[in-house]
């Protein structure tokens, strides 16, 4: 089955300075990589995604990369503030997947210092 | 708003009882998941359904079952419960296709 590795599992910024997260995944079949976002105590939230005919994709200040032949994908936070201090969640579905079948990377816990 | 609803936020069971988790979607979602989250695992899927009355095993179902009698309803049974099941849960639902998942805001389980 699929396997997404993540990293790094945490990561500390300055407040206005950028974050990337980077995701790794095994199974070429998968076509779709969404971002979720859990902040403390709540549950995760879709933040952003991609699908495999597409490279990159922004929204704001976010922004998401996908190099398909490296089987790979970023996300990038540019000006961070500190409401996006959180846990970040990659994930990655085959095409063949019955029922959208995600599978999460292991996590990024960000934390944006004022 | 679109919710996905789980019955309890915080449980404590009791080694070898029979827990019910129950998740309730009012979204008309075909698809519906129980992850279970542990720090530095990510979520990991326990088990799938995609329709009602079908389930599909995800990458650790074990010690664990489900049942979907209802489309808006899926249930999460630990049939005897222990206590490295001791995690918070999440339940998912999604229209076909690719779709961002609705989850729920989480059971956090202590089996004691």
């Amino acid at each position: 089955g699929e396997n997404v590795e993540q990293h790094p599992s945490t990561l500390s910024v300055q407040e206005g300075d950028s974050a990337v997260i980077k995701c790794t995944y095994s199974d070429s079949a998968s076509n779709y990589f969404p971002w979720y976002k859990q902040e403390l105590g709540k549950r995760p939230q879709l933040i952003i995604d991609i699908r495999s005919n597409v490279g990159e994709k922004k929204d704001q200040r976010i922004a998401v990369t996908l190099n398909k032949t490296a089987k790979h994908f970023s996300l990038h936070i540019t000006e961070t503030q500190p409401e996006d201090s959180a846990v970040y969640f990659c994930a990655a579905s085959p095409i063949k997947a019955a029922g959208n079948k995600l599978t999460f990377g292991g996590g990024t816990r960000v934390l944006v210092k004022p | 708003d679109v919710k996905v609803t789980q019955s309890s936020r915080y449980l404590v069971k009791r080694t070898g009882e029979k827990v019910f988790l129950e998740c309730v979607q009012d979204m008309d979602h075909e698809n519906m998941f129980w992850y279970r989250q542990d720090p530095g695992l990510g979520l990991r899927l326990i088990y799938f359904s995609y329709d009602v009355k079908m389930k599909e095993k995800g990458d650790i179902p074990e010690g664990y079952s489900v049942s979907r009698e209802k489309k808006e309803r899926f249930s999460l049974i630990l049939e005897s419960a222990s206590t490295n099941q001791t995690s918070m849960y999440l339940c998912a639902s999604t229209a076909g296709g690719h779709y961002g998942y609705t989850f729920g805001s989480g059971t956090r389980l202590t089996v004691v």
